[in-house]
């Protein structure tokens, strides 16, 4: 299994441009997650899936959309990029939300820089 | 809202020697506490989780605890080596939000 990759690895954005973070899973896992880092902080959560067709908003959604078509993929969409939005970006997946199984998995990272 | 922090911010220790890293919350009505691993430029590697009904969990030369009612975890590491070099994070999950994540500790083992 890949797990949970990202793409792309690594990108520049003007302000204004928009741009998809691409996220898919191959564990069949139900529920996935976007997270963004930023320097010497933790992560935030931005929106979130608890499966195909259903999405909801995590703490920092403003400035992003998303959607989950199918229970693989998961990607991010960012409209009009603000230099707050210089980040690194995670995608992460679990099969349950509670229970033994609800350890998330995480992708390796988008890092993005908006000038 | 509950927040999370981690001290300290940065720890650099001998090889070989024991330490222990720290997490404090807010909120006590959590319902896990989990340990992470970040190594530079990737992602995140779960380490421990503790549901809110046990005290500790073990893996390895990895022991984590969990004092709900202080609002403290603490993550044991035995006979640190070089390769447990890493940026650790705690983070937790309440009853109605979803994982706060803590700032890290950064972690440098020398040989």
């Amino acid at each position: 299994n890949a797990g949970v990759t990202q793409t792309p690895k690594f990108r520049i954005l003007k302000i204004g441009q928009s741009m998809t973070l691409q996220c898919t899973q191959d564990m069949n896992h139900n529920y996935m997650y976007w997270y963004r880092q930023d320097p010497g902080m933790g992560l935030k959560l931005i929106y979130y899936s608890v499966g195909a067709g259903i999405t909801d908003k995590g703490e920092v959604p403003n400035g992003y959309n998303v959607s989950r078509s199918t229970t693989e993929d998961f990607p991010l969409r960012l409209e009009l990029a603000a230099p707050s939005q210089t980040s690194v970006y995670f995608c992460a997946s679990s099969y349950l939300d509670r229970g033994p199984e609800e350890t998330q998995y995480f992708g390796p990272g988008t890092r993005l820089l908006v000038l | 809202k509950q927040e999370v922090t981690q001290i300290p911010a940065a720890l650099s220790v001998p090889e070989g020697e024991n330490l222990v890293l720290n997490c404090s919350f807010t909120d006590s009505a959590i319902y896990n506490l989990q340990w992470f691993r970040q190594d530079p430029g990737k992602g995140l590697t779960s380490l421990l989780l503790i549901q809110s009904s046990q005290r500790e969990q073990t893996s390895g030369r990895l022991n984590a605890s969990l004092d709900k009612s202080s609002g403290r975890s603490t993550l044991y590491i035995a006979a640190s080596q070089p390769g447990d070099s890493a940026t650790y994070l705690c983070a937790t999950k309440t009853s109605y939000d979803k994982v706060i994540f803590g700032p890290g500790t950064s972690l440098s083992v020398i040989p």
